[in-house]
């Protein structure tokens, strides 16, 4: 069975901190696909990246990266210098090919970044 | 204008109303989801349409019944809910093969059943 954990409920930095925010997951497929997504206050959950389990290269864009490792079944998320409007609800997200369209969630991380 | 719609943003209903929850994907996808999100809770997975059929219904009570008339629309039609139900109800949309495609949100329905 598929299964995403976030272990942080709650995370609260002071601005200009690096924050990291942390996802398992669990899976029986060889091939699966990873996810995050921030969900600011109004609402909307907002793509942030995909990652397949062929390609463990980590990846950076501006502010953000994220570090992918089969060998611990972890795909974390670490936002550089944060800002004010980072804070919102991060989900990490997986879906087996094998059961297709079936996006499990794990339980959402609330980020709070103080001024 | 987001690529995925949903009206209304808010209900209110008391427990022997009938409404209905629309939801409309601008971006040409393939299939369509009906999420629940409750206070404390994960998100919860209601109904996949691929291509118009239903392909997914995780165990959700009858009260809650979708329609998909075609690609581009989704309806989660509501009779006799019990307050329990109240949430935020998210439509997605996706494109890909094999949950390859990543979700696109709608800001939600927030639901209020008195």
């Amino acid at each position: 069975a598929q299964k995403v954990t976030q272990a942080q409920t709650e995370i609260s930095v002071v601005e200009k901190e690096d924050v990291t925010l942390d996802c398992v997951y669990e899976t029986r497929d060889t091939t699966y696909y990873l996810f995050w997504y921030k969900q600011p206050p109004s609402g909307e959950l907002v793509f942030l990246i995909r990652r397949n389990s062929f390609d463990e290269q980590n990846e950076i864009s501006g502010r953000y990266s994220w570090n992918f490792q089969k060998s611990t079944s972890s795909f974390n998320f670490t936002i550089t210098a944060s800002l004010v409007v980072d804070s919102a609800v991060y989900f990490c997200a997986l879906t087996e090919r094998n059961y297709g369209q079936n996006f499990v969630f794990g339980p959402g991380t609330r980020l709070s970044v103080l001024p | 204008e987001t690529g995925v719609t949903q009206t209304p943003r808010h209900l209110v209903m008391g427990m022997t109303n009938k409404k209905s929850l629309k939801c409309e994907q601008h971006l040409g996808h393939n299939a369509m989801y009906w999420y629940k999100q409750s206070a404390k809770k994960p998100l919860e997975l209601m109904f996949v349409y691929s291509l118009e059929e239903r392909v997914e219904n995780n165990s959700v009570p009858s009260r809650f019944s979708p329609e998909c008339p075609n690609s581009s629309h989704l309806f989660l039609h509501l009779h006799t809910l019990q307050p329990e139900d109240s949430a935020l109800y998210l439509c997605a949309s996706s494109q890909g093969v094999k949950g390859s495609g990543e979700l696109f949100f709608g800001e939600g329905s927030r639901l209020t059943v008195l």
